[in-house]
């Protein structure tokens, strides 16, 4: 099944405590992207990529970083956790005409 | 000013009547455009894409664009009950840079 897999699909952590989410994709897709979605703020693209080793910053990358070592995969980190960054956190890849969106992350940062 | 609008609503219409649910956009550079259904606690998911100035039609949904008044519309024909969602709105300006609206909630009365 073609499918965009992220996890965790809850977390909650201190602040300061390094994570990271992982997002795999199975659909050889070029572009995938993170998101988070915040109410009243809607989805606000935090990275993307088009590419191996191709990344760039979104709307709101403050905080965060990202690698894509290999097509499939582009995990998202935050390397020190603040409570703003508490969010339902998308990961999503694209061939070029529109997104497919995992399942979503729901983070907790106290 | 907000890369995408949409009137949040929430957007109210009896069983079989059609829904009309609209977006504009602030970059006459955007390039690609994007109707996306999120269910509460659901990830978004892509309904359709319109490129070119027009209409296109894909089943009960249509989707129109107007570039010269950077307007997006999206209509649901005969609305059924499992069309209550959250409508989201999103363009691709450059790359795979997208921008979402804070979307319209839809409910269709049964």
């Amino acid at each position: 099944e073609a499918q965009v897999t992220q996890n965790p699909r809850y977390l909650i952590t201190v602040t300061g405590k390094k994570l990271t989410v992982t997002c795999s994709q199975n659909m050889n897709h070029e572009y995938m992207s993170w998101y988070r979605q915040d109410p009243g703020l809607g989805l606000r693209q935090i990275y993307y990529s088009m590419n191996v080793e191709v990344t760039d910053k979104g709307d709101v990358p403050e905080g965060y970083k990202v690698s894509r070592k290999e097509k499939r995969n582009f995990p998202l980190i935050l390397e020190s956790p603040s409570p703003n960054q508490t969010s339902l956190y998308f990961c999503a890849s694209s061939a070029g005409f529109g997104y497919t969106f995992g399942s979503g992350t729901r983070l907790t940062v106290v | 000013q907000k890369e995408v609008e949409q009137n949040s609503g929430p957007l109210s219409v009896p069983e079989g009547a059609i829904a009309s649910l609209n977006c504009t956009y602030s970059d006459r550079g955007s390039q690609s455009f994007f109707w996306y259904r999120q269910y509460s606690g659901k990830s978004p998911e892509l309904i359709m894409f319109i490129y070119s100035n027009g209409d296109k039609e894909d089943g009960r949904f249509t989707a129109q664009l107007n570039k010269a008044s950077q307007y997006v519309s999206l209509l649901i024909r005969d609305s059924q009950p499992s069309d209550s969602a959250t409508y989201l709105c999103a363009v691709n300006k450059a790359g795979n840079q997208f921008y979402f609206g804070t979307g319209t909630s839809l409910t269709v009365i049964p």
